[in-house]
């Protein structure tokens, strides 16, 4: 499968506790998007790469949460000191252009 | 910044019937409308864009239409299926902007066999 991927696909956690996850974007896609999606809801943009370079955060990324892409490949996103609010879909998303953002399967989180 | 808004929320057609989705923005400098289908426990998957220098695209049974004077764009799928069936978004973006993707609330198609 040469499609974007992500990981953990669920995730569980205890309010407080600190979570990251991780995209794995399709090859050669030097743009990479992360947004949430809640139930009923299209996606939101959290904040986005063009290589290493974070070029655009959203006022939904507080300071609990931080995104990076190191040496332009793979990313994470971190949320520390989870609350029930945070619970959601996190989608990823690359792209060669900037044009057609193509969607991970998402991590799933749960803050109980 | 921008806003999309989508109807209907929800929609039922017979088979074989054709659906409509409509959508406007806000932004002006919008030019870039991307459609996804998102099916249930599934990634969101782009089935068909517009860029504003078209008016109009066509892909098999799906279209989409974009009047940018009046900030508007459709999505219209004939002889549905049951296939058919799922979560439709649209979406705008700046592609020389921000590159952000800025999404409606969704349109659940039913197709009725």
């Amino acid at each position: 499968d040469t499609g974007v991927s992500q990981d953990p696909r669920h995730k569980i956690t205890k309010r407080g506790q600190n979570v990251t996850f991780r995209c794995d974007p399709i090859s050669e896609h030097n743009r990479l998007y992360w947004y949430r999606q809640t139930l009923g809801q299209g996606p939101e943009f959290l904040t986005y790469f063009q290589n290493e370079a974070q070029l655009e955060k959203s006022r939904l990324l507080s300071d609990r949460f931080s995104a990076e892409r190191p040496k332009g490949s793979f990313s994470t996103l971190e949320i520390q000191r989870t609350e029930q609010g945070d619970s959601a879909m996190y989608l990823c998303a690359s792209s060669f252009s900037v044009y057609e953002q193509y969607f991970g399967p998402g991590t799933r989180l749960t803050v109980t | 910044g921008e806003n999309v808004e989508q109807h209907p929320s929800t929609l039922s057609v017979q088979e074989g019937d054709s659906a409509v989705i409509k959508c406007t923005y806000s932004d002006s400098a919008s030019n870039y409308f991307p459609w996804y289908k998102q099916e249930l426990g599934k990634r969101p998957q782009l089935i068909i864009d517009i860029r504003s220098n078209v008016g109009e695209k066509k892909d098999q049974r799906i279209a989409v239409t974009l009047n940018k004077t009046a900030k508007h764009f459709s999505l219209h799928i004939t002889e549905t299926q049951p296939e058919d069936s799922a979560v439709y978004f649209c979406a705008a973006s700046i592609p020389r902007g921000n590159e952000k993707l800025t999404f409606g609330t969704g349109t659940r198609l039913t197709i009725i066999p």
